[in-house]
């Protein structure tokens, strides 16, 4: 079966560094997405990975290892707007996204 | 900026109404798709589009049905609304078929169904 797996909730302070991961069980691969979602609102598009690797894109990096099935979400800096869910989404091989259930993320002053 | 607008932000009805939820996007994307999004549950696809009048089912069409009669609008209907139908319902538009487009979505439908 398809099977996304991150943690329901993280806390972190101001200023830190937080990891997210995500690891994933998909009919085929072609790419990994991380959203973002503020409470009542919609996702908005962090990042895409297809190749292993870091791709770094300011405060925010993700990571990917195909061959491990995980990928993971870096936040450096956090900042109190950081506070939301981050979701983790996998291509698979009809190029449908399976969504993982959300990282909540607390960020505490 | 892309946009997705959807019709209504919050929506009440009671058992075995039929309940029509819409979905406009202004960027002339291919693509749309009907999700829900439960507590603890990754996002749901109900159903997908690629083409005006094609659609596709997703993994949970039951109850549902959708219609794209223009590119830019496309609307999830539930023929007679039940109490688990309760949910937020999440539009998406994402253009062509690169396998890196992100999916734009709009700001959530919360249904109640009582």
């Amino acid at each position: 079966g398809q099977n996304i797996d991150q943690p329901t909730e993280m806390t972190a302070t101001e200023g830190a560094i937080v990891q997210i991961n995500c690891t994933y069980q998909t009919s085929g691969f072609n790419g990994l997405f991380w959203y973002q979602q503020h409470a009542g609102e919609a996702p908005t598009f962090l990042s895409y990975n297809v190749l292993d690797g870091l791709e770094e894109k300011g405060r925010f990096s993700s990571f990917l290892s195909r061959s491990k099935g995980y990928s993971y979400l870096l936040l450096k800096e956090l900042q109190m707007k950081d506070s939301a869910s981050y979701l983790c989404a996998s291509m698979d091989s009809n190029y449908q996204l399976i969504w993982g259930a959300g990282t909540k993320l607390i960020i505490k002053p | 900026d892309v946009k997705v607008t959807q019709s209504s932000r919050y929506l009440v009805k009671r058992t075995g109404e039929k309940v029509f939820l819409e979905c406009v996007q202004d960027m002339d994307h291919e693509n749309m798709f009907w999700y829900r999004q439960d507590p603890g549950l990754g996002l749901r696809l109900i159903y997908f589009s690629y083409d005006v009048k094609m659609k596709e089912k997703g993994d949970i069409p039951e109850g549902y049905s959708v219609s794209r009669e223009k590119k830019e609008r496309f609307s999830l209907i539930l023929e007679s609304a039940s109490t688990n139908q309760t949910s937020m319902y999440l539009c998406a538009s994402k253009s062509g078929t690169g396998d890196s487009d992100e999916q734009f979505f709009g700001p959530g439908t919360r249904l109640t169904v009582l």
